[in-house]
């Protein structure tokens, strides 16, 4: 059965410092990965979806790796700014359901101005 | 842009009641997904469906049922609500299964 672990749970950082929030899943068999941002409250917005065959994949000021061999995925957040305070969820497709996502618990980001 | 709406953002209802809530994306997506959200549990899928008339079941599928009779609709039944369905409800919608999922702004749903 996959599992999905985010660590940290919460991070607090000064604004402008780049940062990692790293994934890592149990199951290398994956189709794919998304990372999402969720608002208090709010619905979930995709960041990035890297394929099984991608190493990275980049949007503006994130860059998402995913090292399926071992497990792992992160996502760079450079040049922090307030506006980035939110929850980020990393989820992956693919082992025994590939219908399914399966999502981390998030790891809960505030940029302290 | 991809746009998924869902038909309401707050919900209360009473223990008994039947529930609908609603889905609608805009981009001819073939798949749909209804989740639920909870504390500490994360995003759990509740069922999914692939095309029109089709569907599968999640991971929590009990007490719940679905309906997509158009391929941009796709409903979630609450046959008898119950005070352990208070939760935040979220559809998503995907073009394809390995594609990216994009998601509705959620409903919270609060049973009495």
């Amino acid at each position: 059965k996959q599992e999905v672990t985010q660590i940290p749970a919460a991070l607090s950082v000064p604004e402008g410092e780049n940062l990692v929030l790293n994934c890592s899943f149990t199951d290398s068999a994956i189709y794919n990965l998304q990372w999402f941002r969720q608002d208090p409250g709010k619905g979930l917005t995709s960041l990035l979806l890297i394929q099984s065959s991608q190493r990275e994949q980049t949007s503006g000021r994130l860059n998402a790796s995913l090292d399926k061999s071992s497990g792992r995925s992160t996502l760079y957040i450079a040049a922090s700014q307030p506006g980035d305070s939110a929850t980020y969820l990393c989820a992956v497709r693919g082992g025994q359901g590939a219908q399914k996502l399966v999502f981390g618990q998030g790891t809960r980001l505030t940029i302290n101005p | 842009d991809v746009k998924v709406t869902q038909s309401s953002r707050y919900l209360v209802k009473r223990t008994g009641e039947k529930v609908f809530l609603e889905c609608v994306q805009d981009m001819d997506h073939e798949n749909m997904f209804w989740y639920r959200q909870d504390p500490g549990l994360g995003l759990r899928l509740i069922y999914f469906s692939y095309d029109v008339k089709m569907k599968e079941k999640g991971d929590i599928p009990e007490g719940y049922s679905v309906s997509r009779e158009k391929k941009e609709r796709f409903s979630l039944i609450l046959e008898s609500a119950s005070t352990n369905q208070t939760s935040m409800y979220l559809c998503a919608s995907s073009f394809r299964t390995v594609l990216a999922q994009y998601f509705g702004p959620g409903t919270r749903l609060l049973v009495l």
